[in-house]
């Protein structure tokens, strides 16, 4: 098993462009999400899906977009990328939404608007 | 308002030494609490979880304790190794939408 696998690992964009980080993974978890890490501060909820076909928002979802339309891949959109989204971004799948379940986290994608 | 506070926020010790890392938080109601061990560059890696019956949990060299009354965690890391250099994040469940509450985590670095 892959686990879960995040790509590109590093991207640079310009101020306004758009872009889709892309997670995948291969253990049929049913429970997938978004986090962004920056320096000083606690992984936060950007977005997260219970199944294919269902999304919702987390702690910060402005400017980002999500679909679930299988359960493998859970791509991230940037629709007008802003300084303020450099940071470092993290899927994260398990399987099932309950607290009690471990969440098995991909390498990360670190994102650099300028 | 559920938070989730960790001490120190960096740590440097001498290779074979033991430390211990805190965890306080003010989550309710209580689901379970983590310990994660994060490499540079790459993502979280569970190593404990405890509920709030479980006092004790051990993985290796590495042993969680949890006082659910005085909602304290700590992280003990016997005779460090150079593999332990990290960042060790505090993660809590809160009780009915399973929310979950990072913290910030302890930079942890052992050197030789």
């Amino acid at each position: 098993n892959a686990g879960v696998t995040q790509t590109p690992k590093f991207q640079v964009l310009k101020t306004g462009q758009s872009m889709t980080l892309q997670c995948a993974q291969d253990m049929n978890h049913e429970y997938m999400s978004w986090y962004r890490q920056d320096p000083g501060m606690g992984l936060r909820l950007i977005h997260y899906s219970v199944g294919a076909g269902i999304t919702d928002q987390g702690e910060v979802p402005n400017g980002y977009n999500v679909s679930r339309s299988t359960t493998e891949d859970f791509p991230l959109r940037l629709l007008s990328a802003a300084p303020s989204q450099t940071s470092v971004y993290f899927c994260a799948s398990s399987y099932s939404a309950g607290a009690g379940y471990e969440q098995y986290f991909g390498p990360g994608t670190r994102l650099t608007v300028t | 308002k559920n938070q989730v506070e960790q001490s120190p926020q960096s740590l440097i010790i001498l290779e074979g030494k033991n430390c211990t890392l805190q965890c306080n938080y003010t989550v309710s109601p209580f689901s379970n609490l983590r310990w994660y061990k994060q490499d540079t560059g790459r993502g979280p890696v569970s190593l404990t979880i405890m509920t709030f019956s479980e006092n004790t949990k051990s993985n290796g060299r590495y042993t969680a304790t949890l006082d659910a009354d005085t909602k304290q965690s700590s992280l003990h890391i016997t005779a460090s190794q150079l593999s332990d250099s990290a960042s060790y994040i505090c993660v809590v469940s809160a009780g009915r939408d399973d929310k979950i509450i990072f913290g910030k985590g302890t930079r942890l670095h052992i050197l030789p």
